[in-house]
C-alpha cells in the first residue's frame, strides 16, 4: 500500500453505536490530522497529531475520541453521534505540522448516522 | 474571524482557460496552498505560493498578492478530467491551514 489508506469507505451507525474509523500513512510523516468535510463547507479541522502527541483540538465534542498509537496509525472512535455528524471523514499527513509541507489525504470515510 | 471566500461553483468550456479567484482575510501568512478534489476523492495537491507573483506548473498556474489578499488558480487547455472541486487554503501564523469551501468546475464539451 502506498500513501494514505482509511478504512472503512462507508459506514452507517445508528445513534446509540460505537465504531471506529482507521487511517494509515506509508509515507514516513510525522503529523497525522482528522477532518470533517460536509457538503459546500470548509474543511474542519479537527484533531492534529505531531509525532503520536495531540496538539491541537479545535473544539470537537467529547462523542469524537482520537488515538495515536505510533506516526503511522490513526484512529477515530464514534460514540453516541447525532444526525448532524454524518459527513465525509477525511484523514491527512504530512512531514512536519509546523512547517511548509502540503498535507496527503486519505479516500475518505463516508459516514451516515440514522 | 479567519475567512477564506472562492466561487461556489464555475462553468467552462473544453480547451479553453479558466481562472479561479480566491480571497481571505486571516491571523497571519504563512502560506497559501490549493488542491483538487474529484468528487468521491481525497483532495491532492496543486501548488503552494508564499511570495507575490506567479508559480507557472504545466498547464496550472498560481498567482498571489499578499497585499490584496488575493489568489488566484488559472488553468489552461482545459480538459474534461479538470472538472472537480479547487480548494484555496491559507496557512497562518499558527501554521494551521485554514479552508475555503472550494469551487466546483465543470467543464463542458
Amino acid at each position: 500500500e502506498t500513501g494514505v489508506t482509511q478504512t472503512p469507505r462507508h459506514l452507517v451507525m445508528g445513534m446509540t453505536n460505537k465504531k471506529s474509523l482507521k487511517c494509515e500513512q506509508h509515507l514516513g510523516h510525522n503529523a497525522m490530522y482528522w477532518y470533517k468535510q460536509s457538503a459546500k463547507k470548509p474543511l474542519e479541522l479537527m484533531f492534529v497529531y505531531n509525532f503520536k502527541e495531540q496538539t491541537e483540538n479545535n473544539s470537537v465534542p467529547s462523542r469524537f475520541s482520537p488515538e495515536c498509537p505510533n506516526s503511522s496509525h490513526l484512529f477515530l472512535h464514534l460514540h453516541t453521534l447525532q444526525p448532524e455528524d454524518s459527513a465525509l471523514y477525511l484523514c491527512a499527513s504530512s512531514q512536519d505540522p509546523g512547517g511548509f509541507y502540503e498535507q496527503y489525504f486519505g479516500p475518505g470515510t463516508r459516514l451516515t448516522v440514522t | 474571524g479567519q475567512n477564506i471566500d472562492q466561487p461556489t461553483e464555475m462553468t467552462a468550456t473544453e480547451g479553453a482557460i479558466v481562472q479561479i479567484n480566491c480571497t481571505y482575510q486571516t491571523s497571519g501568512f504563512n502560506g497559501l496552498f490549493w488542491y483538487q478534489q474529484h468528487a468521491g476523492e481525497a483532495p491532492t495537491f496543486l501548488s503552494y505560493n508564499v511570495l507575490d507573483g506567479l508559480e507557472e506548473k504545466g498547464r496550472f498556474s498560481s498567482f498571489l498578492s499578499r497585499s490584496k489578499g488575493y489568489s488566484y488558480l488559472l488553468l489552461k487547455e482545459l480538459q474534461m478530467k479538470d472538472s472537480a472541486s479547487y480548494l484555496c487554503a491559507v496557512m497562518d501564523s499558527n501554521y494551521q491551514l485554514i479552508w475555503g469551501a472550494g469551487t466546483k468546475l465543470i467543464i463542458k464539451p
